[in-house]
């Protein structure tokens, strides 16, 4: 089975900052990379996904993540956060053979104004 | 617009009840799942469907059964609840049976069992 590491349970951060949500995965084999975001209150929603092509992959409200097949990574990042992007993040990684995702354990965005 | 809904977005139950848990999405897909979702660990499979009366076991099924007698409709039942499966639940739908496919997840409940 696929693990998902999401090195940083929360990460606080200040309006109109960078940021950089750090997610690794198990598997050497290929996968498919995806980035979902939970705001207060709500279900998840896709922000992004990988699943073959250009190894930088840009998604909704100005987030993008880059594939890295070496590191086993999939880092999300936004150049300039808002008080709106305040929410959990989640990295999944699925088996491109089956409908079967793993998700990591979620990393909270808290941006402060 | 995508839409996956659920019965309840809170519910509190006693130690040894039935739970029913029931999920709807109006988008014909054929794939429904159900999460459990706790602090630190992120989201965990339960059960999921890949067509009408058909189901599969996640990564935790024990204490879990469901049922899919309709498309639209996956139910997530705790025959008997037990404190350890105080929980947010999350139902998703897909499309296709695919790897690559895009999850749509409705808001959740948040079950208490006392």
């Amino acid at each position: 089975a696929q693990s998902v590491t999401q090195l940083d349970s929360q990460v606080p951060v200040f309006e109109e900052a960078p940021v950089e949500l750090r997610c690794n995965y198990s598997s050497s084999v290929s996968v498919y990379l995806f980035w979902y975001v939970q705001y207060p209150n709500q279900g998840l929603q896709l922000l992004l996904k990988y699943l073959s092509g250009s190894t930088l992959v840009k998604g909704i409200n100005g987030f993008e993540a880059e594939f890295n097949k070496s590191q086993t990574s999939f880092h999300l990042r936004k150049p300039s956060v808002h008080i709106s992007d305040t929410a959990e993040y989640f990295c999944a990684v699925s088996d491109p053979n089956f409908n079967k995702f793993y998700f990591g354990s979620g990393t909270k965005l808290n941006v402060k104004p | 617009d995508v839409k996956v809904t659920q019965s309840s977005r809170y519910l509190v139950k006693r130690t040894g009840e039935k739970v029913f848990l029931e999920c709807v999405q109006d988008m014909d897909h054929e794939n429904m799942f159900w999460y459990r979702q706790d602090p630190g660990l992120g989201l965990r499979l339960i059960y999921f469907s890949y067509d009408v009366k058909m189901k599969e076991k996640g990564d935790i099924p024990e204490g879990y059964s469901v049922s899919r007698e309709k498309k639209e409709r996956f139910s997530l039942i705790l025959e008997s609840a037990s404190t350890n499966q105080t929980s947010m639940y999350l139902c998703a739908s897909s499309a296709e049976l695919a790897g690559s496919d895009t999850q749509y997840f409705g808001p959740g409940t948040r079950l208490t069992v006392l």
